[in-house]
């Protein structure tokens, strides 16, 4: 959905469990769903993306799943980091020529 | 990302004051886009423009404007800063490229502080 001015929700994960960071878009017309992560003083890097005829997909330590029917996006991280710690925010890309609009972000805290 | 650089990275000015934020890239993007973030806060999308002569308002444009002098040049001026612009701003550029994701690449960003 379209970023506001809220501030972040935090989730706290003990370092080795599994984090899973949620997100509800709002644009049922998505082509693609993409998660990025922010480390502090950083710009936000890209982690993953799915196309929305897929409903999950994988990369290195990281899962993203994609139910259509709800507008849910999710990404898990498996065996939690330190590193991890960061902003994640998903984003949405309409079909077409249309841009990219960001989600509010989730902010991760390993617990060691 | 060393490909997009923002300068300066650190401002601090004065209430008024009319001061410019510029950005370069060398990823050969045509589409570039300025965000605000607020400490503890998501990213606000100020203007974007998807080639040299497209220039689009984004969420939060007034008090701002931009210029996009080249492909890979896009600029932010605030015309009279105020304190409520304090943040850290970041530019992004893309290369959409007919079905993708269009993935932006964000630079480091600039602190800036208006007293």
């Amino acid at each position: 959905g379209e970023s506001v001015g809220l501030h972040l929700p935090t989730l706290s994960v003990q370092e080795g469990d599994n984090s899973i960071i949620n997100c509800a878009y709002s644009n049922s017309a998505s082509d693609y769903f993409i998660w990025y992560k922010q480390e502090s003083g950083k710009g936000p890097q890209f982690i993953i993306d799915i196309r929305s005829n897929m409903d999950k997909r994988q990369g290195q330590r990281v899962t993203v799943l994609l139910n259509k029917t709800v507008k849910h996006l999710s990404l898990q991280i498996a065996a939690t980091q330190p590193g991890d710690s960061a902003v994640y925010f998903c984003a949405e890309k309409p079909g077409g020529y249309q841009k990219v609009t960001f989600g509010t972000g989730t902010k991760l805290q390993v617990i060691p | 990302d060393a490909d997009v650089t923002q300068t300066p990275r650190n401002r601090i000015t004065k209430t008024g004051k009319r001061i410019m934020l510029e950005c370069s890239q060398t990823k050969g993007h045509d589409r570039m886009y300025w965000y605000r973030q607020d400490p503890g806060l998501g990213l606000r999308l100020i203007y974007y423009s998807f080639d040299v002569k497209d220039i689009n308002k984004g969420e939060i444009s007034d008090g701002y404007s931009v210029s996009r002098q080249a492909q890979a040049k896009f600029s932010l001026s605030l015309e009279s800063a105020i304190p409520n612009q304090t943040a850290l701003y970041f530019c992004a550029t893309s290369d959409w490229a007919g079905s993708s994701a269009d993935t932006q690449y964000f630079g480091p960003g600039t602190r800036l502080t208006v007293l």
